[in-house]
């Protein structure tokens, strides 16, 4: 499908900077969305999720931006510390659809020292 | 609480050869979901089901893949034969009604990394 959004599949980001980062996701029908963590060897952790009638919410220390326009949703994560190293992905369920969650490409965030 | 509970860890086998996954839901949880992750990729759904019924295995090649949920409760996916392809991370996940909860998601295991050789 289009993609908009800018997709980085590594992003490094030093020890207590913010990290932000993106997904362009693939279905304008699409009502709901989540951002999952994975660690190496570990199954995807739920980290924050969104509904498509809201365009931001913010959890601890991470926020959720929804641009339903683009078709974009970002992650960010404030003061970014070394357990914050895995991969990201954010994933859509269609409306009306009955559980599926669709996947996107993972990013996978390197935290410095 | 336990969480999603999947065994084996990892399993290596030839190709043409039988491998069967388990699964173990979070309790009560009514919706059991099995995804595939290849490497590198996001999870891709193969087969829901509600309680012991398969809803949504349009995802599933059924040639070679079958999968089971006797009782609502445990259950197994089974690849006969197995194909180089197949390589890859099977994940199990559990909701306790069809779809996501809100704040919550869906709970995955920690999946069986399979490789066929």
């Amino acid at each position: 499908g289009e993609s908009v959004g800018l997709h980085l599949p590594t992003l490094s980001v030093q020890e207590g900077d913010n990290s932000i980062i993106n997904c362009a996701y693939s279905n304008s029908a699409s009502d709901y969305f989540i951002w999952y963590k994975q660690e190496s060897g570990k199954g995807p952790q739920f980290i924050i999720d969104i509904r498509s009638n809201m365009d931001k919410r913010q959890g601890q220390r991470v926020t959720v931006l929804l641009n339903k326009t683009v078709k974009h949703l970002s992650l960010q994560i404030a003061a970014t510390q070394p357990g914050d190293s895995a991969v990201y992905f954010c994933a859509e369920k269609v409306s009306g659809n009955t559980g599926k969650l669709i996947f996107g490409q993972g990013t996978t965030l390197q935290v410095k020292p | 609480e336990a969480g999603v509970v999947q065994s084996p860890r990892y399993k290596i086998i030839e190709k043409k050869q039988p491998v069967a996954f388990w699964c173990n839901p979070i309790s009560g949880h009514n919706t059991l979901y099995w995804y595939r992750q290849n490497l590198g990729q996001g999870p891709e759904l193969l087969i829901r089901y509600e309680n012991e019924e398969a809803v949504d295995d349009s995802q599933l090649p059924k040639d070679r893949f079958s999968a089971e949920r006797l009782k609502g409760v445990d259950s197994t996916l089974k690849i006969q034969p197995a194909e180089l392809g197949d390589s890859a991370v099977y994940l199990c996940a559990s909701s306790p009604r069809t779809g996501p909860s809100p704040g919550y998601g869906y709970t995955f295991g920690s999946g069986t990394r399979l490789t066929v050789v």
